[in-house]
């Protein structure tokens, strides 16, 4: 079944670190570009990060740079996101997506939560 | 900056047609696509290169662009297309690497 399942989020306070992992099945992650893409709480999708195929270019939102990181690993089928000085407005619902035609985002994850609260 | 501006919501009864517009300055030099978000299900891509459709999305669902303008066209509305409908471009910097607000479509 093709799919990607995302992993690590949770409750974390201001200033503190998390990760997020995303797990693909049922395809080849190393042939495609992925991103990160996030949704606040009430709030509309928001770009965060992006990592092409054979992980040698990255780019990140403005919001975001400097403080997360993207990565891969295609031997084992995996995205991350390492998320460092987290803000409270870095709370969300982040999601993985898969970049296929025209650098739409073909195929997304059901998201994980974090949230950033003291 | 660029900003790409949906209508916060639209409402349409069953079997009628809904259209969803995303305007912005630089759109008519950008390939849009569009995506359906339902509460607990990952989001969908349902128009993509402007007008294609991925493999199970019906042919209700059609895309256009026109000038500053593009518009996600739904024909025949049902119940189940209720959900929120965003647009998206990507661009060749961060800055235009973005979505729309979002439209939330009501089936009356």
């Amino acid at each position: 079944q093709v799919q990607l399942v995302e992993s690590g989020g949770g409750v974390v306070q201001p200033g503190r670190s998390l990760r997020l992992s995303c797990a693909a099945s049922g395809f080849t992650v190393g042939l495609y570009d992925m991103s990160w893409v996030r949704q606040a709480p009430g709030k509309g999708l928001e770009w965060v990060a992006f990592v092409s195929a054979t992980g040698r270019n990255k780019d990140y939102a403005d919001s975001v740079k400097g403080r997360f990181t993207i990565s891969r690993d295609n031997s084992r089928n995996t995205l991350s996101l390492q998320m460092d000085g987290l803000r409270v407005e870095d709370t969300a619902l982040y999601y993985c997506a898969r970049q296929g035609g025209g650098d739409s985002f073909d195929l997304w994850g059901k998201g994980a939560l974090v949230t950033v609260s003291s | 900056s660029f900003v790409l501006t949906q209508p916060p919501s639209v409402s349409v009864a069953p079997g009628e047609t809904a259209r969803i517009t995303c305007g912005g300055s630089h759109i008519a030099s950008e390939i849009v696509h569009w995506y359906q978000l339902t509460p607990g299900q990952a989001p969908l891509l349902v128009s993509y290169f402007d007008n294609d459709r991925p493999s199970g999305i019906p042919e209700r669902f059609s895309a256009s662009q026109s000038g500053n303008t593009a518009t996600l066209t739904i024909t025949r509305v049902e119940a189940g297309d209720e959900a929120d409908y965003y647009c998206q471009v990507w661009g060749g910097s961060s800055d235009h690497r973005l979505f729309g607000g979002g439209t939330k479509l009501t089936v009356l």
